[in-house]
């Protein structure tokens, strides 16, 4: 089956610098890998996501990239700020065939945070 | 918008207990997951319904069981509940292939 590895766990960064978080993925059949900010006792909460026929996708200061070749795909924030501090998890996708489901496989998971 | 609806937010048992924990998905909406998050853990899939047919199934212990009804809400059932139960539990809700949307959970807590 799937399995995700993330990196690094945890991340300090200064306001204003840029965060990298990067998974790699085992199975080339994934074809979603979509990303959740997770703050503290809530719920996982989509900020992106890329499917597997596009190589990056960008929204405002949070852009995914993805490798096939490598299996791997990376979130990228550029000028944090105190509110982005939270646990981000990248999962991926193994597809869903004909039952129309598509479970997730979750890395496991970055604590971020963003120093004042 | 209306999102997942998770019922109760919190629920308390002893071991050996039985617990149902409730979800309603967004509307029309047509395919159901349920994950388990350990504390400082990342969320495992346990099961899945499509269509009220269960079409998937991960990690999901025998002691649990779930079902999807004809309103499409889902129900997981826990029995003989165990120490190592205690976690949130987070259902999502997605139609066909796109982003799955999770409620806010039930926090089981196992006494």
């Amino acid at each position: 089956g799937e399995n995700v590895e993330q990196h690094p766990s945890t991340l300090s960064v200064q306001e204003g610098d840029s965060a990298v978080i990067k998974c790699t993925y085992s199975d080339s059949a994934s074809n979603y890998f979509p990303w959740y900010k997770q703050e503290l006792g809530k719920r996982p909460q989509l900020i992106i996501d890329i499917r597997s026929n596009v190589g990056e996708k960008k929204d405002q200061r949070i852009a995914v990239t993805l490798n096939k070749t490598a299996k791997h795909f990376s979130l990228h924030i550029t000028e944090t700020q105190p509110e982005d501090s939270a646990v981000y998890f990248c999962a991926a996708s193994e597809g869903g065939g004909t039952s129309g489901t598509y479970k997730y496989i979750f890395g496991t998971g970055t604590r971020l945070k963003v120093l004042a | 918008a209306a999102g997942v609806i998770q019922s109760p937010r919190h629920l308390i048992k002893e071991k050996r207990e039985t617990a149902t924990l409730k979800c309603y998905p967004i509307p029309r909406h047509d395919t159901v997951y349920w994950y388990q998050q350990g504390p400082g853990q990342d969320p495992q899939f346990l099961i899945s319904f499509y269509e009220k047919m269960q079409s998937d199934k991960g990690s999901i212990p025998d002691r649990f069981s779930a079902q999807q009804f004809s309103d499409y809400h889902s129900e997981l059932n826990m029995s003989s509940l165990e120490l190592g139960d205690s976690a949130l539990y987070f259902c999502a809700s997605s139609f066909v292939n796109q982003p799955q949307h999770f409620g806010d959970g039930t926090r089981l807590s196992i006494l």
